[in-house]
């Protein structure tokens, strides 16, 4: 079947501007990773949902950044008042069942902040 | 906390080659390492999964040995061709935590 996919492939934005990512996982898997490629930090993970839920948002770099994940599919991330800094490639991730399964990525959103 | 060190940052050789990639880990309480490629303005491409049980796994011309005793890994390309050429990550972990990578081998095949 078609693999990840993620929206929009490229995203420009001025800085204070609200931007919302979007993740189609893989249909059937369960497990939804959120990732961050940036040069100078290299790839960083961000928040994991099983289904609908997610256990923990600590990765998420600041209180702008929230993610939703509905009927166990889609995922949205979400970055209020974007800074500069939050210029990024920003990569989704599904896997079928559990967290150490084989994680499927897609092309990734690059978010630029003007 | 996991920290993952990929050696070599870059490396070029020429086509035909064996090559093998490094990875090492400080943390071996891990459920599984996983090796992906990306090329350029592109995202991750699955290679190999090793689950921590396992010691390595093969596809095709590459091979992957896991070591958790000595928190090491590497990646072992045969008879290297130009369309190998990407940034190879090693990435350990899994779970609620999700994957922790290292800054990625810069691989160019040179024809």
């Amino acid at each position: 079947g078609a693999g990840v996919s993620q929206s929009p492939s490229n995203k420009v934005t001025e800085k204070g501007k609200d931007v919302e990512l979007r993740c189609d996982p893989i249909s059937g898997h369960t497990a939804l990773y959120w990732y961050r490629q940036s040069l100078g930090q290299g790839l960083e993970f961000l928040i994991y949902f099983q289904g609908n839920s997610a256990p923990d948002k600590s990765g998420l770099p600041s209180d702008r950044f929230s993610a939703e994940r509905t009927g166990g599919s889609v995922s949205t991330l979400t970055i209020q008042r974007t800074q500069q800094e939050d210029s990024a490639v920003y990569l989704c991730a599904s896997s079928l069942v559990r967290a150490e399964e084989t994680q499927y990525f897609g092309p990734g959103t690059r978010l630029l902040v003007l | 906390k996991q920290e993952v060190t990929q050696i070599p940052a870059a490396l070029s050789v020429p086509e035909g080659e064996n090559l093998v990639l490094n990875c090492s880990f400080t943390d071996s309480a891990i459920y599984n390492l996983q090796w992906f490629r990306q090329d350029p303005g592109k995202g991750l491409t699955s290679l190999l999964l090793i689950q921590s049980s396992q010691r390595e796994q093969t596809s095709g011309r590459l091979n992957a040995s896991l070591d958790k005793s000595s928190g090491r890994s590497t990646l072992y390309i045969a008879a290297s061709q130009p369309g190998d050429s990407a940034t190879y990550l090693c990435a350990l972990g899994g779970g609620a935590d999700g994957l922790t990578f290292g800054k990625g081998t810069h691989l160019i095949i040179q024809p």
